[in-house]
Formats: C-alpha cells, structure tokens, sequence
C-alpha cells in the first residue's frame, strides 16, 4: 500500500514551458486535492475533485488545470510556466475530506 | 484575507514540558478543524481533529482545545519529545461539496533535549 505517490520530485522549468505533475493514490479514495506551499506560508488549494470526471477549482487555480479520469490518477498541469508558480506542490487524497493523505510533494522552480 | 491564523511562527520547548501551538479563525461556518504535522521534504501528516460539537479530543500525548466563541483553537504535547520538532499547521473546513481545507501559515516547535 503506497499510499498518494507523486512524480516528479523535483524539476527546473523554464518561462512558458509546461508540465504535467503526476498523483497517484491506491487507497479508493474519491476525494483528491491539489495544494502549493510557498516558503514560510500554508497550504493554498489549487484544484479539489470528489470523483472521477469530476473537478472543481480551490482558492488559487489560475495557471493550471487538472483532469480526474479514474479514481487513482489526478494529474495537475502547468501552461507556460512563470516564476510565480515556483513552490512546493502536494497532491492529497480522502475518503470523506477532512482527513486526508499527502504525497511526499514535488519542488518546481520556474526560471 | 487568511481566514486562518498561526501567529507564532516558531516555539521553542525543552524535551519533557509542556508544548501549546495556537490557531485562531474568522469564519464562523467553519466545523471541524485539524492538526498536521509535517518533517523537511515529507508531506504533511494527520495528527489529530476536532468536531464543532465538542470542545476536547485527545489523543496520547496530543490533545486539541477548541474554544468556539473565541474562534481559537490549541494542541498541547505533553510530554514534548525531540521526534515532535517539525511544522504544526491547523486547518479548518466547512461542511460542503469538497469538505476543503484552509491552511494556516505554521508553526515551527522545536523541542531541545
């Protein structure tokens, strides 16, 4: 069981390039979220999804988008990349949605 | 506008004393609130939660206070122990669609043995 699992972990863009982070998750959980954490601050949400081919935006979805075709993949897309997307990026999953599990975080920095 | 608000960014405790991470909130919609705890390169891990209806959960050395017309919430270690040095996030949801999180900035305890 390895719990939310995300690739990469670390990756160097330049301005306008884009990329696909990925999120795995092998627990059947129907809720998966997108957050970035920005140094010294908290969590921001990104994306949120309570199901397959079901997404919703959170409180800072400018700049990505994301698609939620089966219940273990939540992939997060970045288009043209800016600096202001440099962050740490955690992809978590729930089964109801107060409680939920973290993947180890990928750390982007754009240039 | 943070709805939710660490106002210490860093505590510093010696190993076998009491440590007291405080959280405050705006919203009042808000039902149910969290603790994570998060170590350098890891993800954040659940530590311990709290429904509206009550005002104490515990949980072995963990426990959360919740004091709803203050809009103030605490987690007390006790005994602190140098494994619990890491950043202590709060967060707080609002019963809905995504049952989402809102985050607070963290704070840093470090426990001295």
């Amino acid at each position: 069981n390895a719990g939310v699992t995300q690739t990469p972990k670390f990756r160097i863009l330049k301005i306008g390039q884009s990329m696909t982070l990925q999120c795995t998750q092998d627990m059947n959980h129907n809720y998966m979220y997108w957050y970035r954490q920005d140094p010294g601050m908290g969590l921001k949400l990104i994306y949120y999804s309570v199901g397959a081919g079901i997404t919703d935006k959170g409180e800072v979805p400018n700049g990505y988008n994301v698609s939620r075709s089966t219940t273990e993949d939540f992939p997060l897309r970045l288009e043209l990349a800016a600096p202001s997307q440099t962050s740490v990026y955690f992809c978590a999953s729930s089964l109801q949605g107060y409680e939920q599990y973290f993947g180890p975080g990928t750390r982007l920095t754009v240039t | 506008d943070q709805q939710v608000k660490q106002n210490s960014p860093s505590l510093s405790v010696q190993e076998g004393r009491i440590s007291i991470l405080n959280c405050d909130y705006t919203n009042s919609m808000f039902d149910y609130f969290l603790w994570y705890k998060k170590y350098p390169a890891e993800g954040p891990t659940f530590l311990i939660s709290i429904s509206s209806i009550k005002d104490k959960n515990e949980d072995g050395r963990f426990t959360v206070f919740l004091n709803k017309s203050a809009k103030h919430l605490s987690l007390h270690i006790v005994p602190s122990q140098p494994g619990d040095s890491a950043v202590y996030f709060c967060a707080a949801s609002v019963k809905n669609a995504g049952n989402m999180l809102t985050f607070g900035g963290g704070t840093r305890l470090m426990v001295k043995p």
